[in-house]
């Protein structure tokens, strides 16, 4: 198993642009989440997912949509980026009502 | 634990001693409280877990200790090695009709001295 895969590993952009951050897993996880980890912030969360065609948001959703249309991939859009979206991002599956969680090894965004 | 700060707490210790990371929490609703080790570069891997309703929980060279009385969780680590150098997060998980809801606190470093 590959475990949980991010791409890209590095994204710089302008501000304005959009992109996808990728995240996909092989481990057939129902439960799927996006972190942002910010210098002494800990991790917090984006949205999340429990299934294919249902997401929630977390604590810091604006400025980024999920969508699940299938167990494997989960994607994080950023639909017009800021300065204050530059961090590292990580992805994260489990099972259902694990505490375990699986994660990515991070995507380092760069908003100019 | 779930504060939020600026300045990452760091904690030292020699070689081959023991280590103790604390953590205080605030949700008194978690299922589970977890620890997740975090290498330079690298994602939060998982350490090991405790249930609500236990007080101690004990892994290979590490254990889990959860008051709930004062919401405090600690790790211990024995006969701390160079690899265990890393960030050490804590987090609370609950579950609900929505699935389940973690919240990390905003970790501490360790730092093993030759």
């Amino acid at each position: 198993n590959a475990g949980v895969t991010q791409t890209p590993k590095f994204q710089v952009l302008k501000t304005g642009q959009s992109m996808t951050l990728q995240c996909a897993q092989d481990m057939n996880h129902e439960y799927m989440s996006w972190y942002r980890q910010d210098p002494g912030m800990g991790l917090r969360l984006i949205h999340y997912s429990v299934g294919a065609g249902i997401t929630d948001q977390g604590e810091v959703p604006n400025g980024y949509n999920v969508s699940r249309s299938t167990t494997e991939d989960f994607p994080l859009r950023l639909l017009s980026a800021a300065p204050s979206q530059t961090s590292v991002y990580f992805c994260a599956s489990t099972h259902d009502g694990s505490g375990e969680l699986f994660f990515g090894e991070g995507s380092r965004l760069t908003v100019l | 634990g779930e504060s939020v700060g600026l300045h990452l707490p760091t904690l030292s210790v020699q070689e081959g001693d023991n280590s103790i990371i604390n953590c205080a929490y605030s949700n008194s609703a978690s299922d589970y409280f977890i620890w997740y080790k975090q290498e330079s570069g690298k994602g939060p891997q998982f350490i090991i877990d405790i249930r609500s309703n236990m007080d101690k929980r004990q892994g290979q060279r590490v254990t889990v200790l959860l008051n709930k009385t004062v919401k405090h969780l600690s790790l211990q680590i024995a006969a701390t090695q160079p690899g265990d150098s890393a960030v050490y997060f804590c987090a609370g998980m609950h579950r609900d009709n929505y699935g389940q809801n973690f919240v990390f606190g905003p970790g501490t470093r360790l730092s093993v001295l030759p």
